[in-house]
């Protein structure tokens, strides 16, 4: 089975502090993706790459950085913390190639307070 | 743009009733993908099925169906003889197939199973 890991399910950051959430997949899939849930307004895509050292812009990337230097890691960056981005994040990864699209398989999630 | 509707954020229903989940989409591909998962209370997001744009033949997978239909743009997905075990958000999601096969979510439909 795909396994994601999310290093941390809770953290609690300080407004201003920058803020690394890291995310592995053990399954060598070339895509990975970056998402923020919130009550009301679903999965929302922050960042997403399909190779290493690539990356692409989701729908709400302000705010934000990624990074993926090997293939089974991708980084979420939140440069400067802000009580905004208080949220639930979850990292996700899939197969690629070709045109059949893959599911996705999610992370557990890392829920992300900014005081 | 894509957009995935969830028109229903809540559904609460008796075991053993029926229930149906209702997803509508817009694309202006040709060729996409359309997904359900579901999210239980433990929170980590679960495949349950996918479809191509091609193929909208209707799928039984035990106590789950769906129906695609092209002409509606929907994808609904039905419960038979709801348990409690099925008490979860559900989502529905509509995939390109091109940008590593990026997901655009419906807000979600939390469903409650009562005894």
């Amino acid at each position: 089975d795909v396994k994601v890991t999310q290093s941390s399910r809770y953290l609690v950051k300080r407004t201003g502090e920058k803020v690394f959430l890291e995310c592995v997949q053990d399954m060598d899939h070339e895509n990975m993706f970056w998402y923020r849930q919130d009550p009301g307004l679903g999965l929302r895509l922050i960042y997403f790459s399909y190779d290493v050292k690539m990356k692409e812009k989701g729908d709400i990337p302000e705010g934000y950085s990624v990074s993926r230097e090997k293939k089974e890691r991708f980084s979420l960056i939140l440069e400067s913390a802000s009580t905004n981005q208080t949220s639930m994040y979850l990292c996700a990864s899939s197969a690629g190639g070709g045109n059949r699209i893959s599911p996705l398989h999610f992370g557990n999630g890392t829920r992300l307070t900014v005081t | 743009a894509q957009k995935v509707t969830q028109a229903q954020t809540e559904i609460s229903v008796v075991e053993k009733e029926d229930v149906t989940l209702d997803c509508v989409y817009e694309t202006r591909d040709t060729t996409y993908y359309l997904f359900w998962y579901k999210q239980p209370p433990s929170g980590e997001l679960v495949f349950l099925i996918r479809r191509n744009s091609f193929d909208e033949q209707n799928e039984i997978s035990g106590r789950y169906s769906w129906n695609f239909q092209k002409s509606t743009s929907s994808f609904n997905f039905t419960i038979t003889a709801s348990q409690v075990v099925d008490s979860a958000v559900y989502f529905c999601a509509l995939s390109e197939t091109t940008n590593a096969g990026k997901s655009t979510f419906g807000d979600g439909t939390t469903l409650t199973v009562k005894p």
